[in-house]
């Protein structure tokens, strides 16, 4: 297995509907686990971190599935602005800030 | 969060030469990183900047190719040494700020070598 691993997509999304993607990880081990956001010939931004118990952030629902290895995204109600590539960024040496390994981001667009 | 910049923002060079990125923070971080993300892929973690000593280097890469400084804990400089057309690349730092290990980057320095 990958790594980190991510569908690159696209996906070609409605403006206003909901989509959601997942990232799978190799190390059971892992601990600390986040999405980030890269808009075109931008650095990185990031999203948010997500938490064993799921953690939501307005229109964005994160979700972390230890048994399975994976961690998920869900946007609702999605903008064109939401138009982007979303890096799943998990930490595989188990703590430490050397340790995030990026997934090559799934690209998301969301069509007028 | 940190303000964090970066010189030059881009940059085209000739095979042979070295060229010397600059990253600076507007506050002190202990934890100071330097990635490269090559065209349609993701980031690759090159070296821990560390503050009064040498860096830590991942698997792949080494110091004589990409030298590192970090004198203080506000600024570190990257150098890509002898490139060669495959250093083609987009080249990040980022910082360590608030929570053990969530990262903030530098807009990037994007470099062609021809």
């Amino acid at each position: 297995r990958k790594e980190v691993e991510q569908d690159p997509g696209p996906f070609n999304v409605p403006e206003g509907a909901t989509v959601a993607f997942n990232c799978t990880y190799s190390n059971s081990a892992s601990q600390s686990f986040f999405w980030y956001r890269q808009d075109c010939r931008k650095e990185p931004k990031l999203l948010m971190s997500v938490y064993s118990s799921g953690n939501e952030d307005g229109r964005f629902t994160a979700q972390l599935n230890r048994a399975s290895q994976y961690i998920s995204l869900l946007i609702r109600d999605s903008k064109l602005s939401d138009s982007a590539t979303y890096l799943c960024v998990v930490n595989l040496r188990g703590g430490g800030a050397d340790g995030l390994t990026f997934g090559k981001g799934t690209h998301l667009i969301i069509q007028p | 969060s940190a303000v964090i910049s970066q010189k030059p923002s881009r940059d085209i060079c000739q095979r042979g030469t070295s060229l010397t990125i600059q990253c600076q923070v507007d506050s002190q971080v202990t934890m100071m990183f330097w990635y490269r993300q090559q065209p349609g892929q993701s980031l690759t973690l090159i070296a821990t900047a560390n503050q009064g000593s040498e860096a830590t280097y991942e698997s792949g890469f080494v110091i004589d190719k990409f030298p590192i400084s970090r004198p203080n804990l506000t600024f570190s400089t990257l150098t890509v040494s002898n490139m060669s057309p495959e250093d083609s690349s987009i080249y990040l730092c980022s910082v360590v700020v608030g929570g053990i290990d969530t990262q903030y980057f530098g807009p990037g320095t994007r470099l062609t070598v021809l």
